[in-house]
């Protein structure tokens, strides 16, 4: 099945500074890219998503990208604020057990801290 | 429109007992899908239903099982209860084919003591 890894786990930047989450996904068939932030005792909020047909797509201050080639995608966040502090989760649309795409699979999460 | 709703939003069981848990999709949303969310293992995919049919399922024991209902309302039962299935139970909708947007409900808190 699929496997997505997400890097780095922490994350602290200074305020003003840009961020940039990496994840890397193991199938070929998956999709669809997602990326959830989810802010203490919330449910996760979708921020932005990608589809494999296309190889970036921003946002204001939020960016994705993705490389099919090499199977990884990452989120950009520019010009930082404290409010952008949260738990940032990314998510690949792949097979599942049925055989078509609907199970999506999450990496394990990035805590960002943006110090004021 | 009114988002993925999930009741109860809280609860605690005690081991051994069996629970369900209820989600309300988006208006026009047909898939509904079930995670788990735990601090050591993150968001885990449990099941996802369309058309009241199980589509996908993850790799949870038999304990964990759902349905889903022609309103595309769905709900998922744990039986036999076990500490380790305490956590944040998350339900998600979306319209229909792969590769579209899917919106999460605010959770169930469950704690199994």
């Amino acid at each position: 099945g699929e496997n997505v890894e997400q890097h780095p786990s922490t994350l602290s930047v200074q305020e003003g500074d840009s961020a940039v989450i990496k994840c890397t996904y193991s199938d070929s068939a998956s999709n669809y890219f997602p990326w959830y932030k989810q802010e203490l005792g919330k449910r996760p909020q979708l921020i932005i998503d990608i589809r494999s047909n296309v190889g970036e797509k921003k946002d204001q201050r939020i960016a994705v990208t993705l490389n099919k080639t090499a199977k990884h995608f990452s989120l950009h966040i520019t010009e930082t604020q404290p409010e952008d502090s949260a738990v940032y989760f990314c998510a690949a649309m792949g097979r599942g057990s049925g055989g078509s795409n609907y199970k999506l699979t999450f990496g394990k999460g990035t805590l960002l801290t943006v110090n004021p | 429109k009114a988002g993925v709703t999930q009741t109860p939003r809280y609860l605690i069981k005690t081991r051994g007992q069996q629970v369900t848990l209820s989600c309300s999709p988006i208006s026009g949303h047909r898939s509904v899908s079930w995670y788990q969310q735990t601090p050591g293992q993150g968001l885990q995919f449990l099941f996802e239903y369309f058309s009241e049919t199980q589509r996908n399922k993850g790799n949870f024991p038999g304990r964990f099982s759902g349905r889903q209902f022609s309103n595309s309302r769905s709900e998922m039962n744990v039986s036999t209860l076990e500490l380790g299935d305490s956590a944040l139970y998350l339900c998600a909708s979306s319209r229909d084919s792969s590769g579209n947007t899917i919106y999460f409900g605010e959770g169930s808190w469950l704690t199994v003591v």
